[in-house]
């Protein structure tokens, strides 16, 4: 059973407009997500985080937002470029008991910005 | 600094043969990990350790074992391929447990 998903496998937008990339969690004991970004044939590098005492993390041009009654994350990229084309994966660290030390995936977004 | 480093980045084994894939940084991480990439499946944790001796298992540790001998090392070894086993291996490192891991480049296995 998918803890983390992404329900949307695939994302176009327009150079200069807002990307949002959504995610969503089924469990509630997660403390604390994050983004990362894959390029093709590269592992994937981490982009923002946020711990579930906060509601917004911002980070240059990258802000991502939590809503915990919704159990819903979403990362905005403003504006978007087309060097912002890439595989983004969510991930939530649980904080139940023997799992503190692991990260759950999400399946991936891929993102084409169109110039 | 080389960052996370990982060899071979391709290999094609036979059903039964095993390897060992190779995982080194040299950040003074504590925390290291494997994953394996496959399509529709996000990444999916195979193994993990938090230092040197110590290991445990991910989401799908199944044909899979580790070892932890020094903080730089972290190698995954398959023990008899399966092409179930198919798949992109990615291996991770962090100061920070987790959270903001460093990735290596990965490596693509095909097992016929």
């Amino acid at each position: 059973d998918q803890q983390v998903k992404q329900n949307s496998p695939s994302l176009s937008v327009q150079e200069g407009r807002i990307s949002i990339l959504n995610c969503d969690y089924t469990n509630s004991m997660f403390d604390y997500f994050l983004w990362y970004k894959k390029y093709p044939a590269e592992g994937p590098t981490f982009l923002i985080s946020i711990s579930s005492i906060k509601d917004k993390n911002e980070d240059g041009r990258f802000t991502v937002f939590l809503n915990k009654s919704a159990k819903h994350l979403s990362l905005h990229i403003v504006p978007s470029q087309p060097g912002d084309s890439a595989v983004y994966f969510c991930a939530a660290r649980p904080l139940y008991g023997g799992a503190t030390n692991k990260l759950i995936f999400g399946t991936g977004t891929l993102l084409a910005v169109q110039p | 600094n080389a960052g996370v480093t990982q060899t071979p980045k391709f290999q094609v084994l036979k059903t039964g043969q095993s390897m060992t894939l190779q995982c080194a940084q040299d950040m003074n991480h504590e925390y290291m990990s494997w994953y394996r990439q496959d399509p529709g499946m996000g990444l999916r944790l195979i193994h993990y350790s938090v230092g040197a001796g110590i290991t445990d298992q991910g989401e799908v540790p199944n044909g899979y074992n580790v070892s932890r001998s020094t903080t730089e090392d972290f190698p995954l070894r398959l023990l008899s391929a399966a092409p179930s086993q198919t798949s992109v291996y990615f291996c991770a490192s962090s100061d920070r447990g987790p959270y903001e891991q460093y990735f290596g480049p990965g490596t693509r296995l095909t097992v016929t």
